[in-house]
């Protein structure tokens, strides 16, 4: 069985310090992992992606994560919030299953930057 | 541009009728899928499309039913077997089969009065 735990549904930071979003996952095998931003009343948009390859993830906007196998995570970065980034964020795993792939969303967590 | 469309962006509906969202795609992806989103939960799979004329229930396809006469359009018809509709409708799509790496579209958010 697969899940995804996002550890906090409400971050708050001030504008120019660092963000970090946590995720947990767990999954039998080797999962894709993913990170997507949804601002109000929007669509979902993809920052970042992990497919076993390098395991610092590089997305859009300066965000960035890490996927560590020994602690089941793949924590979201960025050195310095900006105002843009207040919205709420969802960790996604997938992996291939019997008829296709099976992804699971995180519950999201929230994120609020303050001027 | 490429992208994924939503109509209507905001419906209100009666108790007891049935509504129909739209979902098109320009995107010439093989999969197209349903979620809901509830406040302070993730995304939950109604149905999906892997192709054309073919779909398969997600985790929460009760009171729902979908059709995939082409591969651009994907419509999601919440009836009145649907207890509790009052949600955000998301439609995606995707490459083939590498489901994890979605397309969304803006939304459809639903209240039933």
């Amino acid at each position: 069985a697969q899940s995804v735990t996002q550890l906090d549904s409400h971050v708050s930071v001030s504008e120019g310090t660092p963000v970090l979003l946590r995720c947990n996952y767990s999954s039998s095998y080797s999962p894709s992992l993913f990170w997507y931003v949804q601002h109000p009343n929007k669509g979902l948009q993809l920052l970042l992606k992990y497919t076993s390859a390098a395991t610092l993830v590089k997305g859009i906007n300066g965000f960035e994560a890490e996927f560590k196998k020994s602690e089941t995570s793949f924590h979201l970065t960025k050195p310095s919030a900006h105002m843009s980034d207040a919205a709420e964020y969802f960790c996604v795993v997938s992996r291939w299953n019997t008829g296709g792939f099976k992804t699971i969303f995180g519950a999201g967590t929230r994120l609020f930057v303050k001027a | 541009d490429g992208g994924i469309t939503q109509s209507p962006k905001y419906l209100f509906r009666k108790e007891g009728q049935n509504v129909t969202l739209s979902c098109e795609q320009n995107l010439n992806h093989d999969a197209m899928y349903w979620y809901r989103q509830d406040p302070g939960q993730g995304l939950r799979l109604i149905y999906y499309s892997q192709i054309v004329n073919d779909f398969q229930k997600g985790d929460i396809a009760e009171g729902y039913s979908v059709s995939r006469e082409k591969k651009e359009s994907f419509p999601l018809t919440v009836t009145s077997a649907q207890k509790n509709p009052t949600a955000f409708y998301l439609c995606a799509s995707s490459i083939g089969q590498k489901a994890g790496e979605l397309f969304f579209g803006e939304g459809s958010r639903l209240t039933v009065l």
